[in-house]
């Protein structure tokens, strides 16, 4: 089973509101990822935790808090965003492979996405 | 050199023909090449995978040519379908981060 599942699908909030996105595996990967991707971009990498530690930033605002509470589990917490955040939110998942030289890359699951649009 | 250079941005195929994208990388740092296909409103799926030590993988359809000293790698679709549409990334990755290509556009024309 290679599945990422997410939830809502779609979500509309205007600037005031607070939501929340999750995601869950069952796979047994060790990485989880949230991404954001605008039409006809790739996606961009918003956070990564490993070992339900958050290990990157990518210097994201404060208004997206995300949170691992265990290792099947990814959310996502939104307060106070702007309409520029409207986009797909993308959840993915992969194995850590450990080598001599280092983490190594491995296959990335994505999840359906959570279509975001902000009034 | 952390980039992933993408070609062509868009590509029209007749049904039954060859697809071909690709992709170039400047960090020799990288050893793992997916490309994931991506219809509109859905997850980016992984399509095929490619490591390094390797110069040519194929599932199906689907064939990965990879060419370590001229640092890049292409994607060949053959006896294109219109099921096949849809936009197509190719990605590298140096630990477990992937850095995505800009993407093409595949359009199959029956």
């Amino acid at each position: 089973d290679t599945e990422v599942t997410q939830t809502p699908k779609h979500l509309v909030m205007g600037m005031t509101n607070k939501k929340s996105l999750k995601c869950e595996q069952h796979m047994g990967h060790r990485a989880m990822y949230w991404y954001k991707q605008k039409a006809k971009k790739p996606p961009e990498l918003m956070f990564v935790y490993s070992y339900e530690k958050l290990s990157i930033n990518e210097s994201v605002p404060s208004r997206f808090s995300p949170e691992c509470p265990n290792s099947s589990l990814l959310n996502l917490h939104l307060h106070a965003l702007q309409p520029e955040d409207s986009a797909l939110y993308l959840c993915a998942s992969a194995r850590v492979l450990r080598t001599s030289g280092g983490p190594q890359g491995a296959t990335q699951y994505f999840g359906p996405g959570t279509r975001l649009t902000v009034l | 050199q952390q980039q992933v250079k993408q070609s062509p941005q868009s590509l029209i195929v007749q049904k039954g023909g060859i697809s071909i994208i690709n992709c170039a990388y400047e960090n020799t740092a990288f050893d793992y090449f997916p490309w994931y296909q991506q219809f509109p409103g859905k997850g980016p799926a992984l399509l095929i995978a490619i490591r390094p030590d390797v110069s040519e993988k194929k599932e199906g359809r689907f064939t990965i040519s990879f060419n370590k000293s001229a640092k890049q790698f292409s994607l060949h679709i053959m006896d294109s379908q219109p099921g096949d549409s849809a936009t197509y990334f190719c990605a590298a990755s140096p630990n477990y981060q992937l850095i995505w290509g800009a993407g093409t556009k595949l359009i199959i024309k029956p």
